[in-house]
């Protein structure tokens, strides 16, 4: 079963930051947070990961808690392309034959 | 970054007869890939786990004769759904792991 829970839709308007929570209560000390993105018909794409520390790359920002139950996904300026479901998943990173296990994700619908 | 390639993109087949897919990690070796099934508006469900050189490893309630897996390689695995039923008719996706997963960009299936 997958060990995150996050809300099942979210709007956001083009060139808003879009927000998308995710709660992992149960997280393990050795488990990092990840994000994937699924647009539709196209396989999976990695956006980012953290483990206790704030991450930002060029395709977001991820802000994890202090204590690590939950996270937020934040996608500074979004446009329609970012239109998508967004899965948040945790995994033990060093491991990397560790598979990973899909919640129901957030469908986020960017509007003009 | 490192690719994941999935043949065929799509597929129609008649029921009864096998289909194959082949999954390729095209810049990095992959002891381990990952076989998914998503239907319509679902989220991706883990079927098995490809080990090069060795048995595949089935989720509870996927049936490994009809499944079939062979992981032949470092950089190849392919799934070979057998006597193929309407009911087969999905969207698979496999993923390779090199620090992230990287996934496929998928193969729909149609069985009429």
């Amino acid at each position: 079963d997958a060990k995150t829970t996050q809300p099942p839709s979210m709007d956001c308007a083009e060139g808003r930051a879009a927000n998308l929570p995710c709660n992992h209560s149960t997280i393990s000390g050795n488990e990092y947070v990840y994000w994937y993105r699924q647009i539709h018909s196209q396989g999976p794409q990695y956006i980012i990961h953290g483990l206790k520390n704030n991450e930002t790359n060029e395709m977001a920002s991820l802000i994890i808690t202090e204590d690590r139950k939950s996270s937020t996904l934040i996608l500074p300026h979004a446009t329609l392309r970012d239109t998508a479901v967004y899965y948040c998943i945790v995994r033990v990173a060093i491991y990397n034959t560790d598979k990973l296990i899909f919640g129901t994700g957030t469908r986020l619908q960017v509007f003009p | 970054g490192a690719v994941v390639s999935q043949h065929p993109s799509w597929v129609i087949c008649k029921s009864g007869t096998s289909v194959k897919i082949e999954c390729r990690s095209l810049d990095f070796q992959a002891t381990t890939m990952f076989w998914y099934r998503q239907f319509p508006k679902q989220s991706l469900m883990l079927m098995a786990t490809s080990n090069e050189g060795s048995k595949a490893t089935y989720e509870q309630g996927v049936e490994k004769d009809k499944f079939l897996i062979n992981h032949a390689s470092l950089t190849l695995s392919t799934l070979t759904v057998t006597s193929a039923h309407p009911e087969d008719s999905s969207f698979y996706i496999c993923s390779a792991s090199s620090h992230e997963a990287f996934f496929g960009q998928g193969t729909r299936l149609t069985v009429v």
